[in-house]
């Protein structure tokens, strides 16, 4: 069976500050990787997706960046964390349809 | 772009009554998108509750259903009779032809009174 884990489960960072959040997935080989972003209140919006190792296409432009370094591992980060990065960040893979990780919720103050 | 909207932010209904949960999409792809309804039982993941990828067709899963109407270009998420265990967030979602992106509405907050 396949599993999803992301790391950490919650952070709390200053403005200024780096990040970097993680997503791992077992039990499926070359899988296509998501990243979201839910702002309080808001939409769950795809940020950035993969299909193999090396390469990430970004879809919405935050001042994050992800990286694929691992087949099972994608990586989401930044080097000057804004206010407006505060949310629910889940990390999903597809196999037909998409399914999710746990997520991570980022505040940052 | 591709666009859902769910008019309900929260919902609260009483235990053994229906739900109905609107959801309408705008898809600038060629051809019918594939539907989705998704998830978040409290302290859990999000997970897939029922999909539809033909125009015409239902779907269903734990006693929710939802018809893909393509005229209507909507996707209601129904239920004859809600249980307390139905509490959760409920996402309306639609990935286009290329598959790889799935656009969510806002969600909808089902709280079930007992």
């Amino acid at each position: 069976a396949q599993t999803i884990h992301q790391w950490p489960v919650a952070e709390i960072k200053a403005v200024g500050s780096p990040l970097s959040l993680g997503c791992t997935i077992k039990g499926k080989s070359s899988p296509n990787l998501y990243w979201y972003w839910q702002a309080t209140g808001g939409t769950l919006q795809q940020l950035f997706y993969s299909i193999t190792v090396g390469q990430v296409e970004s879809v919405v432009q935050l001042n994050l960046s992800a990286s694929r370094p691992k087949d099972d591992q994608f990586i989401l980060s930044t080097e000057k964390l804004l206010l407006s990065h505060s949310g629910f960040y889940l990390c999903a893979w597809s196999q037909g349809e998409q399914y999710f990780g746990p997520g991570t919720r980022l505040t940052v103050l | 772009g591709d666009s859902v909207t769910q008019t309900e932010g929260q919902v609260t209904v009483s235990e053994s009554k229906s739900l109905i949960i609107n959801c309408t999409y705008s898809a600038t792809s060629i051809g019918y998108p594939n539907l989705f309804w998704y998830v978040r039982y409290p302290g859990e993941g999000l997970q897939l509750l029922l999909k539809v990828i033909t125009a015409g067709q239902k779907g269903s899963s734990r006693g929710f259903e939802a018809t893909y109407n393509k005229e209507a270009t909507s996707f209601h998420l129904q239920k004859a009779s809600v249980q307390e265990s139905d509490s959760a967030v409920y996402y309306c979602a639609l990935n286009n032809n290329a598959g790889a992106k799935l656009t969510f509405g806002g969600g909808t907050r089902l709280t079930v009174r007992p």
